[in-house]
């Protein structure tokens, strides 16, 4: 079994509805990560959680916010999607950093086409 | 200048041949360094880290040149399956920047 997960994998939406995205981890792992993904533009880090208890925003988090449930979830919400925020969404998991990163687990993605 | 800058590529290279590419960062203050590989439609995975003294895994070579501010990965004996786009991360604190990848296609 995949230890990090995304559901769902492919979503469609129209304009203006609410999207939620959910990422599961079975590694134990106290840090979480939700990045974007688009042709030309690299992965760019939307918001992270070091643990339940601490959200932090990244490079682009207008348009978006997260929930972290528990330390194996973190979902990533658009209230409002719009076309621009089609793209590849990564969600990934990483170990306490030690005197700097450690190694970032991704799941398997979520693309999303907001029409 | 881009935090993080990699060269996008397509890099064509026959299979066997060997390749380098770099990638350069503008934090001199950076603490760790990576080098990811991403197949087609995939989530990344950790090829390598780059440590200060450089190091070796198989036929992959990374080196990391702190005066000059970039990291470098050395292919070797490339295959087919080495075909990918290979991004560079870069680390300072909380802060994690990726750059952009640059692609790889290992030619029969």
């Amino acid at each position: 079994d995949a230890d990090v997960t995304q559901t769902p994998r492919n979503r469609i939406t129209k304009t203006g509805k609410r999207i939620m995205l959910e990422c599961s981890q079975t590694k134990g792992h106290d840090r979480m990560y939700w990045y974007r993904q688009d042709p030309g533009l690299g992965l760019r880090l939307i918001y992270y959680s070091f643990d339940v208890k601490d959200i932090n925003k990244g490079e682009i988090s207008d348009g978006y916010s997260v929930s972290r449930q528990a330390q194996a979830k973190f979902s990533l919400s658009l209230e409002s999607a719009i076309p621009n925020q089609t793209a590849l969404y990564f969600c990934a998991t990483s170990d306490h950093w030690d005197r700097g990163m450690n190694e970032q687990f991704f799941g398997p993605g979520t693309r999303l086409t907001v029409l | 200048r881009k935090e993080v800058e990699q060269d996008p590529g397509p890099f064509n290279v026959p299979e066997g041949a060997t390749v380098a590419f770099n990638c350069t960062y503008s934090n001199s203050a950076s603490q760790s360094f990576f080098w990811y590989r991403q197949d087609c439609r995939k989530e990344p995975k950790l090829l390598m880290s780059v440590y200060s003294s450089g190091n070796e895994d198989g036929r992959f070579t990374a080196q990391l040149n702190r005066a000059s501010q970039y990291i470098s990965l050395l292919i070797r004996d490339s295959k087919l399956s080495d075909s990918a786009t290979y991004l560079c991360v870069v680390n300072k604190g909380d802060k994690i920047i990726f750059g952009k990848g640059t692609r790889l296609h290992i030619l029969p």
